[in-house]
């Protein structure tokens, strides 16, 4: 499994744009990227999932340089409940007992 | 369509009681998965069923076992409860796509 590298917290001021970068530099070529958000006390929600380039949704965008070694996780004009702690996981869809598993993600703390 | 069910959603057990938690899903998924998370923690990976009548251990399974009952249970059991097996469970039952749909959690105290 490819391991993960996050920062532990970022903090932002509500209409800013937070981008979170994920070092993946052992990742396979079968691997995607895939990001959570989970909020205190829930479960963690699925967001955005990519496997190059770029990959965008209604709810954020995800940018995988050529090299995939990295991507990095764009909230645009984030507001005071975007605030939880995302994960970026890395693995092969499809793989017969694919375990993906969570580091420790990033804290966001949107401020006022 | 409920997505992902557990049961209970919060116990206080005794150490050395027994239980088990419960957990469903109405997606058809194969796989299905077990995590605790402690606070302020990750998630980390209890045991893990890539389909019906198959299990494997995850990165924490001692002191747990499981069952994969049908396609859509996969049970949790504490044979007896320690305090360091305090957490919140979550239950998780994974797309094709390896998307991850998550239940609401247990969250379990024990004394």
């Amino acid at each position: 499994l490819a391991k993960t590298t996050q920062p532990i917290s970022m903090d932002s001021y509500e209409g800013q744009e937070v981008n979170i970068t994920c070092s993946h530099n052992n990742i396979a070529t079968n691997d995607y990227i895939t990001w959570y958000q989970q909020f205190p006390s829930q479960g963690p929600r699925f967001i955005i999932q990519g496997y190059k380039t770029k990959v965008t949704n209604e709810v954020a965008s995800l940018f995988i340089p050529a090299d995939r070694k990295s991507s990095t996780l764009s909230l645009p004009r984030v507001s005071l409940s975007d605030t939880a702690v995302y994960y970026c996981l890395v693995g092969d869809i499809g793989a017969a007992g694919n375990k993906l598993t969570f580091g420790g993600g990033t804290r966001v703390l949107v401020k006022p | 369509n409920a997505g992902v069910t557990q049961t209970p959603k919060f116990q206080v057990l005794k150490t050395g009681q027994s239980m088990t938690l419960q957990c469903a899903q109405d997606m058809n998924h194969n796989s299905m998965y077990w995590y605790r998370q402690d606070p302020g923690m990750g998630l980390r990976l209890i045991y893990y069923s890539a389909s019906e009548g198959t299990t494997d251990k995850g990165e924490v399974p001692n002191g747990y076992n499981v069952s994969r009952l049908n396609k859509r249970e996969f049970s949790l059991r504490l044979e007896s409860a320690a305090p360091s097996q305090t957490s919140v469970y979550f239950c998780a039952s994974i797309s094709t796509r390896d998307t991850q749909y998550f239940g609401p959690g247990t969250r379990l105290t024990v004394l």
